[in-house]
């Protein structure tokens, strides 16, 4: 997976609490990316950040929060602002705007 | 914004037959396409890219072609085996702002019978 690693595999959300998803590169790459997958949707862009201590919303970023305070890492949190989390969150990582983004392994959040 | 297309949602082919996927985009302003291997629970795994500036891409089964003026671009795989059973994305890339602007397709569900 290019040297991207997600953590937890599967994570169980209970009504109205937030849950951190952790994502790390040793990719040396200074963007990073978080995606939700979804049955017959594609990958939609929740969050991303091209440098440290910045990060930028993305197309569906209402209901999560992220945070950039390390290169290597950038957690992803699923608020309970979030009404339907249940989905396959993508983290990735890419170099510039021109260069190719890699993906880690996942993690599938569901709902209790 | 960007739009991508891609089809069909799924394919079924013989082992040892071709397969092919098709996207088109919207935004000429779309540069880099890359194709994406998704297993099942498994993160997208890169397969094959192109730039705007090439025509077309082979390594080894697996090849890419581009078509700038109609704004389409497919994924060609020859010899398929029943691993190459998994779902398959298109993406279109753009420069916005010094950041990737990446808009993936709904995705291609391959199916290599054995």
């Amino acid at each position: 997976d290019g040297g991207i690693t997600q953590s937890p595999k599967y994570l169980f959300r209970k009504e109205g609490q937030n849950v951190t998803l952790s994502c790390e590169q040793n990719l040396n790459h200074d963007a990073m990316y978080w995606y939700r997958q979804d049955p017959g949707q594609g990958l939609r862009l929740i969050y991303y950040s091209q440098i440290v201590n910045d990060f930028q919303k993305g197309d569906i970023a209402e209901g999560y929060s992220v945070s950039r305070e390390k290169k290597e890492s950038f957690p992803l949190t699923v608020t309970s602002a979030q009404k339907n989390p249940t989905a396959f969150y993508l983290c990735a990582a890419g170099q510039g705007a021109t260069e190719t983004q890699y993906f880690g392994p996942g993690t599938r959040l569901l709902v209790l | 914004g960007e739009n991508v297309e891609q089809h069909p949602s799924t394919l079924s082919v013989q082992e040892g037959d071709s397969a092919v996927i098709k996207c088109t985009y919207s935004d000429s302003a779309s540069n880099y396409f890359p194709w994406y291997k998704q297993e099942l629970g498994k993160g997208p795994q890169l397969i094959i890219d192109i730039r705007s500036n090439v025509g077309e891409k082979k390594d080894q089964r697996i090849a890419v072609t581009l078509n700038k003026t109609a704004k389409h671009f497919s994924l060609h795989i020859t010899e398929t085996q029943p691993e190459d059973s998994a779902v398959y994305f298109c993406a279109a890339v753009k420069n916005s702002g010094g950041y990737q602007k990446v808009t993936f397709g709904i995705g291609t569900k391959l199916q290599v019978i054995p």
